[in-house]
């Protein structure tokens, strides 16, 4: 299993941003992939999860409607995009593999950073 | 949301001393739990999932118990590539998970 997340991204507060995770190894439409976010020197934080064979989306309360997870099965990449960057976005996003429940398997990591 | 907490925040040891770190759950998660280890510009990896289960790879002097509320991951004797930040997780609220706010580890 191998999850292979998009370089670093540089934006302005307002832009809107698309991250990428591609994954490997495994049945990328029949497993739940998810995103975590850790802020600077702090934890992890649960954003939400997808199901690449239908597209079902769940979210923490924390992140609704703040961003949206998608996923392209054709070729097994997950998204996290914003449609409008804040300055308190800046962090690193990890994608990360559902299995059973637990995160058995990272992706590298993202880190995103918002400033004028 | 379940919330946990983990103790102690900070944890100074020596390598080959036992080290015992302790999360609390809001409400049971029943067996439903993790821990991970973090160390420095890494990804989180796995060491323990339904409290008590070793990840593949993962050495023997980790390990996990509890169940319910209260739940202790113990290294019994400290190497130098243990200290790390470690988090427990709960997947008993899938898809709704949340991480305990972590425990340091440091070399003292």
């Amino acid at each position: 299993v191998q999850l292979v997340q998009s370089g670093a991204e540089v934006k302005k507060p307002g832009e809107s941003l698309k991250i990428s995770c591609k994954a490997s190894g495994y049945s990328f439409s029949n497993s739940w992939i998810g995103w975590v976010r850790q802020m600077p020197g702090k934890g992890l934080e649960w954003m939400g999860i997808i199901y690449p064979g239908d597209s079902e989306t769940r979210y923490s309360p924390s992140f609704q409607g703040q961003v949206t997870i998608s996923a392209d099965k054709s070729i097994n990449t997950a998204y996290l995009q914003w449609s409008s960057l804040k300055a308190s976005d800046t962090t690193i996003y990890y994608c990360a593999l559902d299995s059973g429940g637990y995160l058995h398997f990272w992706g590298q990591g993202t880190l995103v950073t918002v400033s004028s | 949301e379940i919330v946990l907490t983990q103790s102690p925040a900070t944890l100074s040891l020596s390598p080959g001393e036992r080290a015992t770190l302790s999360c609390r759950a809001s409400q049971s998660v029943g067996r439903y739990l993790a821990w991970y280890q973090q160390k420095p510009g890494q990804a989180p990896r796995v060491l323990i999932y339904d409290a008590s289960k070793r990840d593949t790879g993962i050495p023997a002097r980790f390990s996990g118990s509890g169940s319910g509320t209260d739940f202790t991951l113990t290294i019994s004797s400290l190497e130098p590539e243990d200290f790390a930040v470690y988090y427990c997780q709960q997947r008993s609220s899938w898809p709704l998970f949340t991480f305990g706010q972590g425990t340091r580890l440091e070399i003292k």
